[in-house]
């Protein structure tokens, strides 16, 4: 069955210290694909990335940062020196492909508190 | 640039009213779906459709039912509510994009049932 674990319920940081969220993912599948949501405080979703599983690249934008690890099938999120702009939940997702490709399977979150 | 609009963004109920939530998307995608987000449980899907007409059971489908006579609208339903549907809302819509459809999210409904 697929499953996604974000084993960190809540994270605080003071501002401009790097913080990484983990993710780790069940599935059977060999085609699937990995998304990053955040939800600030004001509450609506917004997408940050995303991964499909033949795509082991590592990348950057900005202070964001995805590491994707096949071998230990995690998909670990780094923001390099955070920002309070960074507090929010964050969700990591899975999908698998064909007719369960527009069905995401979300994690619990990760509250990320940003302290100035 | 509308996007995904759900309405009423706040609804109070009591137990055994009924309601309909509201989704519309303007981008023509032919995939919408509902979650529901609970605290600590991230968001969990409840029905789905892939084009008018056409819909389909999520993980937690009970309680709720749906319909897509447009594409551009799919409403929620809640026959008799119970505090168990206590919850927020959101409506998402996507299109085939062959490497994993990115799903776009409304501002969500925030529910009570007391």
């Amino acid at each position: 069955a697929q499953k996604v674990t974000q084993a960190q319920t809540e994270i605080s940081v003071v501002e401009k210290e790097d913080v990484t969220l983990d993710c780790v993912y069940e599935t059977r599948d060999t085609t699937y694909y990995l998304f990053w949501y955040k939800q600030p405080p004001s509450g609506e979703l917004v997408f940050l990335i995303r991964r499909n599983s033949f795509d082991e690249q590592n990348e950057i934008s900005g202070r964001y940062s995805w590491n994707f690890q096949k071998s230990t099938s995690s998909f670990n999120f780094t923001i390099t020196a955070s920002q309070v702009v960074d507090s929010a939940v964050y969700f990591c997702a899975l999908s698998e492909a064909g007719d369960s490709s527009y069905k995401l399977i979300f994690g619990s979150g990760t509250r990320l508190l940003v302290r100035p | 640039n509308a996007g995904v609009t759900q309405t009423p963004k706040f609804q109070v109920l009591k137990t055994g009213q009924s309601m309909t939530l509201q989704c519309a998307q303007d981008m023509n995608h032919e995939y919408m779906s509902w979650y529901r987000q609970d605290p600590g449980m991230g968001l969990r899907l409840i029905h789905y459709s892939v084009g008018a007409g056409i819909t389909d059971q999520g993980e937690v489908p009970n309680g709720y039912n749906v319909s897509r006579s447009t594409t551009e609208d799919f409403p929620l339903r809640l026959l008799s509510a119970a505090p168990s549907q206590t919850s927020v809302y959101f409506c998402a819509s996507s299109y085939s994009q062959g490497l994993g459809n990115i799903q776009y999210f409304g501002a969500g409904t925030r529910l009570s049932v007391l």
